[in-house]
């Protein structure tokens, strides 16, 4: 059965650091892997999204890396700003399923 | 434009009461999904529904029921609230259902029950 862990549950830095934010997974037979960004009382938006056939994904200031071997993704968040203050969730949708499997999340504070 | 809309925001139940929860999108997605976050824990799906007139069971699909009433709309109906039911609910949806598809989510529905 597929597992997704997210470590640390929770992270806290000062603004303008790089930060690199974590997500396992224990069947490398996955579909894709997608990062999404949680606000308090709010939906989920997706961020990043990278097929098992890429290996990272840019948008802005984000990179999200898949190493499928390893079963390891990251997401980096460069010069980071308190907007980026959010929980960060990681899934991934494995071979021939529409579901995604989940992980719970870090919670990722940047203090001003 | 409004996305995914969920309604209500907040319920509060006794033991045993039903309710329906319901879902709306004006992307003209195809798919569309039913989800509850636990703390500590990942999203579960419960219900999808990969287009219109079909759905099928995820992984928690125990005392609920679900309705892809029209292509915009999807509802999740719980017959007999359990405590182990108090879980905020996300609906989600999709173009299509998996691969690149991105899923857009409403903003939880979040339910206490007694």
């Amino acid at each position: 059965k597929q597992e997704v862990t997210q470590i640390p549950a929770a992270l806290s830095v000062p603004e303008g650091e790089n930060l690199v934010l974590n997500c396992s997974f224990t069947d490398s037979a996955i579909y894709n892997l997608q990062w999404f960004r949680q606000d308090p009382g709010k939906g989920l938006t997706s961020l990043l999204l990278i097929q098992s056939s890429q290996r990272e994904q840019t948008s802005g200031r984000l990179n999200a890396s898949l190493d499928k071997s390893s079963g390891r993704s990251t997401l980096y968040i460069a010069a980071s700003q308190p907007g980026d203050s959010a929980t960060y969730l990681c899934a991934v949708e494995m071979d021939s399923n529409y579901q995604l499997i989940w992980g719970a999340g870090t919670k990722l504070i940047i203090k001003p | 434009n409004a996305g995914v809309t969920q309604t209500p925001k907040f319920q509060v139940l006794k033991t045993g009461q039903s309710m329906t929860l319901q879902c709306a999108q004006d992307m003209n997605h195809n798919s569309m999904y039913w989800y509850r976050q636990d703390p500590g824990m990942g999203l579960r799906l419960i219900y999808y529904s990969a287009s219109e007139g079909t759905t099928d069971k995820g992984e928690v699909p125990n005392g609920y029921n679900v309705s892809r009433l029209n292509k915009r709309e999807f509802s999740l109906r719980l017959e007999s609230a359990a405590p182990s039911q108090t879980s905020v609910y996300f609906c989600a949806s999709s173009l299509l259902a998996g691969g690149p598809n991105t899923q857009y989510f409403g903003p939880g529905t979040r339910l206490t029950v007694l």
